[in-house]
């Protein structure tokens, strides 16, 4: 099984930069999923990744480290639209449907 | 619009009713998704479908019954819930469901609360 940590909330003020981590052990790992949920919304992908670092996309970047069974989702340029909850899924070795966390709680106020 | 397409979008059911709860998808996907999601809890998968075909189900109580009469289309039908099966239920949809690193397409949900 799986054990997906991440926190349930945080606050962050416009235009500043946050990270949100997300730990996890699993039996076997094939890659950790971002998504973004807006209050009422669907959840929309953001990122994939499977092999270690960094990848940027925009104002988004996130980081995997394999080895420390960690991950983290980087936003820079805070706006308020970013203000959601964001999801850290990762895939377990014999299944390609990834586990979800709780998902963080983002507030970004001005 | 993420491209799927659920309905309705709210719905109020007691214990003792039946209802279905649709879930439509035109991106060509081959696999097709249930989920639960509820208040303070990770996202639950709930059935997975590939081809009209369920590959998965994870030890869902027989209340809910799913059903996929062809790729484009889904329902989860609901009978004698509980009021703690209140929750917002997503559909999800990808290209397939066997490969590493798919993309799920998630539409908006249907916010369920059983009385």
């Amino acid at each position: 099984g799986q054990n997906i940590d991440q926190p349930t909330e945080m606050t962050a003020t416009e235009g500043a930069i946050v990270q949100i981590n997300c730990t996890y052990q699993t039996s076997g790992f094939n890659g950790l999923f971002w998504y973004q949920q807006h209050a009422g919304e669907a959840p929309t992908f953001l990122s994939y990744n499977v092999l270690d670092g960094l990848e940027e996309k925009g104002r988004f970047s996130s980081f995997l480290s394999r080895s420390k069974g960690y991950s983290y989702l980087l936003l820079k340029e805070l706006q308020m639209k970013d203000s959601a909850s964001y999801l850290c899924a990762a895939g377990e070795g014999g299944s390609y449907i990834p586990t979800f966390g709780r998902g963080t709680s983002l507030i970004v106020h001005p | 619009e993420t491209g799927v397409t659920q309905t309705p979008r709210h719905l109020v059911m007691g214990m003792t009713n039946k209802k279905s709860l649709k879930c439509e998808q035109h991106l060509g996907h081959n696999a097709m998704y249930w989920y639960k999601q509820s208040a303070k809890k990770p996202l639950e998968l709930m059935f997975v479908y590939s081809l009209e075909e369920r590959v998965e189900n994870n030890s869902v109580p027989s209340r809910f019954s799913p059903e996929c009469p062809n790729s484009s289309h889904l329902f989860l039908h609901l009978h004698t819930l509980q009021p703690e099966d209140s929750a917002l239920y997503l559909c999800a949809s990808s290209p397939q469901s066997n490969e590493w690193g798919t993309e799920a397409f998630f539409g908006q949900g249907t916010r369920l609360t059983v009385v």
